[in-house]
């Protein structure tokens, strides 16, 4: 089955404590991003990657750190957690230029640090 | 300036109408495209439909239709013939930009909720 995983679907972690919310994709897709999402702010992108070795920052990139060193992975690492980065928290994918609709999110990652 | 704006935090309908959710999106790229995705309560973001800047027709899938309104730069949801698994969160969201460099970005979303 074409999925999106990410791993785990939730965590409480204490600040301070370095963690990676993995995400993994099976269609072979160009593009990845991660985004948080936030009670009356609506989804915000923290990093994408375009491809295998790059990677840019979104909206909201402090605290956080990406990485693709496989086409199939898209790591998000939080160093030092924080509880501002209580949230809740959605990879997705899409293959390349010409599919311009084919966006397919995991089942997201609740992150809780205390 | 919002690139999205949802206008309704939340909405109560009564099953078996017709609901329309509010959109407006702000962009000055020629080349753009439109999102509906729903959210409910288990968490995970289903696509609904998407309406391409250079369409000339309005979206339809199913049940639900976008109201694409490109002057006034609205892309209104509407649902019709509601029931109640359409209780859920809704975002509106918009790409632009090429492919190297697109971004994706949400609104902050309408809570529906189907009353029987």
């Amino acid at each position: 089955e074409a999925q999106v995983t990410q791993n785990p679907r939730y965590l409480i972690t204490v600040t301070g404590k370095k963690l990676t919310v993995t995400c993994s994709q099976n269609m072979n897709h160009e593009y990845m991003s991660w985004y948080r999402q936030d009670p009356g702010l609506g989804l915000r992108q923290i990093y994408y990657s375009m491809n295998v070795e790059v990677t840019d920052k979104g909206d909201v990139p402090e605290g956080y750190k990406v990485s693709r060193k496989e086409k199939r992975n898209f790591p998000l690492i939080l160093e030092s957690p924080s509880p501002n980065q209580t949230s809740l928290y959605f990879c997705a994918s899409r293959p390349d230029e010409t599919d311009l609709v084919g966006y397919t999110f995991g089942s997201g990652t609740r992150l809780t640090v205390v | 300036a919002q690139k999205i704006t949802q206008t309704q935090p939340g909405m109560f309908v009564q099953e078996k109408e017709a609901v329309t959710l509010d959109c407006t999106y702000d962009t000055s790229d020629p080349s753009y495209g439109l999102f509906w995705y729903k959210q409910p309560s288990s968490g995970e973001m289903i696509f609904l439909i998407y309406q391409g800047s250079y369409d000339q027709q309005n979206a339809t899938e199913g049940r639900y239709s976008l109201n694409f309104q490109k002057a006034r730069k609205s892309a209104n949801l509407v649902i019709s013939a509601s029931q109640l698994g359409d209780s859920a969160m809704y975002f509106c969201a918009m790409r632009e930009g090429s492919f190297g460099n697109e971004k994706l970005t949400f609104g902050t979303g309408t809570r529906l909720t189907i009353i029987p």
